[in-house]
């Protein structure tokens, strides 16, 4: 299994752009979530999925927008990037929807917008 | 409001050391469960322990060790004969009721040789 994948591994743009960020997973995990991490503000959640066709908003979601077709993928789109931004994104996934359940993580995109 | 508070930004100890990460948690739900996870300098976010809010037995795996407090709403985390490869940041995480996950801002670990 190669678990939980992100791409690009870096990616650089301009205030005002598009892009999206893509996850996959093949551990047909239901549970699938973004979060974005700052220096000295921990992981912040964006959005979630509890299945395919289900998404919800998290902590900090203005900017961003996700969708869940499949259960494998879950892509992150930046609707016009800002500077603040800048950051280093992972996505996450769980077996299912539950309090108990440990995330896998992807291995990040580090964002820079300038 | 729910919060996970880690108050040690970095902490740095001589290798074979024993250390101390510090996380204290606020909820208000009776079920609920608390994590810790590892980011080595590579970056990847790996998963250590999970303990639900029923069972407060501490827990040893190896050089690691857990303590779960209600009383002090802490769970605590203990590296015995600390290694260079423990050298991480290291997230306290809760999860309640509303099935979402909220770390703590993390403390940086690094064990000097």
């Amino acid at each position: 299994n190669a678990g939980v994948t992100q791409t690009p591994k870096f990616q650089v743009l301009k205030t005002g752009q598009s892009m999206t960020l893509q996850c996959a997973q093949d551990m047909n995990h239901e549970y699938m979530s973004w979060y974005r991490q700052d220096p000295g503000m921990g992981l912040r959640l964006i959005h979630y999925s509890v299945g395919a066709g289900i998404t919800d908003q998290g902590e900090v979601p203005n900017g961003y927008n996700v969708s869940r077709s499949t259960t494998e993928d879950f892509p992150l789109r930046l609707l016009s990037a800002a500077p603040s931004q800048t950051s280093v994104y992972f996505c996450a996934s769980s077996r299912d929807r539950g309090l108990y359940n440990e995330q896998f993580f992807g291995p990040g995109t580090r964002l820079t917008v300038l | 409001a729910q919060k996970v508070t880690q108050a040690q930004t970095e902490i740095s100890v001589v290798e074979k050391e024993d250390v101390t990460l510090d996380c204290v948690y606020e909820t208000r739900d009776t079920t609920y469960y608390l994590f810790w996870y590892k980011q080595p300098p590579s970056g990847e976010l790996v998963f250590l322990i999970r303990r639900n809010s029923f069972d407060e037995q501490n827990e040893i795996s190896g050089r690691y060790s857990w303590n779960f407090q209600k009383s002090t709403s802490s769970f605590n985390f203990t590296i015995t004969a600390s290694q260079v490869v423990d050298s991480a940041v290291y997230f306290c995480a809760l999860s309640f009721g509303n099935e979402k996950l909220t770390f703590g801002t993390g403390t940086r670990l690094t064990i000097i040789p």
